[in-house]
């Protein structure tokens, strides 16, 4: 199976600190993908990182691939309240394959 | 532009019905995904398709449960003879291409009595 295991399953950081979660997979990969989801909710797209890729900045997430290690790393600087959700990373293998997502990661911002 | 549309959002259905939800893709995506979640769990995929064909279906059950994408309309998960185990949030998610990011629908969230 190539699906990510996301690492810690549950953070709990003060507003401002850095928050770091992993992912790691199994198989060779096309790209990987991290999304968010707020409870109740749909899951929203945050960073795509293609496969010959190693890092990827938007806004205040920073997206590291070693597909040496086959795992990822997601951050997320100056952490805000409103950045509590669950966060997922998805493995997309190669040559239309379907998307697979990790069991998540539960990040909680204390005010 | 219309993000993707499921509905209905909650669908309760007695044992032994069958329940059929929907879901309409973004304009110009022909790539769709189907995935169940338990609460304070991950996202286990089921299906994929693309328009009028099944490229994986390998983590749907192949009893009871159907999916499809036709040419004209919304992809359709089809489950007879609900039973309680079944109950669960089921999301649907379009792409436009392969190496492009999935847009999800907010759900459907199936309660089986």
């Amino acid at each position: 199976s190539q699906q990510g295991e996301e690492d810690p399953q549950a953070l709990s950081i003060q507003e401002g600190e850095n928050a770091t979660m992993n992912c790691s997979y199994k198989t060779s990969i096309n790209n990987l993908q991290w999304y968010r989801q707020n409870s109740g909710r749909g899951l929203v797209h945050l960073i795509l990182i293609r496969s010959n890729e190693r890092e990827k900045h938007s806004g205040r997430l920073r997206v590291t691939l070693d597909t040496s290690k086959k795992s990822s790393s997601l951050l997320i600087t100056a952490s805000r309240a409103a950045d509590t959700a669950s966060y997922f990373c998805a493995t997309e293998g190669r040559s239309a394959s379907k998307i697979i997502f990790g069991s998540g990661t539960r990040l909680s911002i204390r005010p | 532009n219309a993000g993707v549309m499921q509905n209905p959002r909650h669908l309760v259905r007695r044992r032994g019905q069958e329940a059929r939800l929907r879901c309409s893709p973004m304009k110009g995506h022909s790539h769709v995904y189907w995935y169940r979640q338990l609460p304070e769990e991950g996202l286990k995929f089921m299906v994929y398709l693309q328009k009028e064909n099944i490229i994986d279906e390998s983590g749907m059950p192949k009893e009871r449960f159907s999916a499809e994408f036709p040419k004209e309309g919304p992809s359709i998960l089809r489950i007879q003879q609900v039973v309680r185990g079944d109950s669960a949030a089921y999301f649907c998610a379009s792409s436009g291409d392969y190496n492009s990011p999935l847009h999800f629908g907010n759900g459907t969230r199936l309660t089986v009595t």
